[in-house]
């Protein structure tokens, strides 16, 4: 069954904690995405990965790290740094030969004590 | 600076009638455009995208349109379902190969009355 997975679902964080999302895909697809959704504004872009070992920073990269150390992987790691965790994260993947259009997974919610 | 505005947050159609979501850009480099659908607590889902040198595409109900020298372009769908209800982004993008990234609105919630 072919897709992108987040986990977990929800996720909630002490204060000074680092926590991991985790995002799988079996797509096939090269390139991935994280991205931030906060009430009442867009889909604002954390990270991306254009290629196994090797990725860019977003427009909101502050806080957060990434690896790529397999195509079909693309962990997201909230550090203690970022002091408005609390979102709804979402993980997107995309062909190379149609990099415009993104598919995305079902998010995860991160919540902070 | 916002470069891609939608700004209407929400939207009320009756069922049956033409729903029309509309989407402003200011970036002219901007050349490939997107809608996605968003339910609560779930990923956006890819609905229909224009590329620069079409001024209309069509899937269905859906259908974008694109008006270049205005930076606008809107989504109709018609006829409206209640399925229809969900959040809608417009998305735009630079095709430039190796450094593609989408630009995206804040979203209009559009609700479908029975």
């Amino acid at each position: 069954d072919g897709g992108i997975t987040q986990s977990p679902k929800y996720l909630f964080r002490k204060e000074g904690q680092n926590v991991t999302l985790s995002c799988e895909q079996n797509l096939n697809h090269d390139a991935m995405y994280w991205y931030r959704q906060d009430p009442g504004q867009g889909l604002r872009l954390i990270y991306y990965s254009q290629i196994v070992n090797d990725f860019q920073k977003g427009d909101i990269a502050e806080g957060y790290s990434v690896s790529r150390e397999k195509k079909e992987s693309f962990p997201l790691t909230v550090t203690s740094a970022q002091k408005n965790p609390t979102a709804f994260y979402l993980c997107a993947t995309s062909t190379r030969s149609t990099q415009e259009t993104q598919y995305f997974g079902p998010g995860t919610r991160l919540l902070v004590l | 600076d916002q470069q891609v505005k939608q700004n209407s947050p929400s939207l009320s159609v009756q069922e049956g009638r033409i729903s029309i979501l509309n989407c402003d850009y200011t970036n002219s480099m901007f050349d490939y455009f997107l809608w996605y659908k968003k339910y609560p607590a779930e990923g956006p889902t890819f609905l229909i995208s224009i590329s620069s040198i079409k001024d209309k595409n069509e899937d269905g109900r859906f259908t974008v349109f694109l008006n270049k020298s205005a930076k606008h372009l809107s989504l109709h769908i018609v006829p409206s379902q209640p399925g229809d209800s969900a959040v809608y982004f417009c998305a735009a993008s630079k095709s430039n190969f190796g450094n593609e990234k989408l630009t995206f609105g804040t979203g209009t919630r559009l609700t479908i009355i029975p």
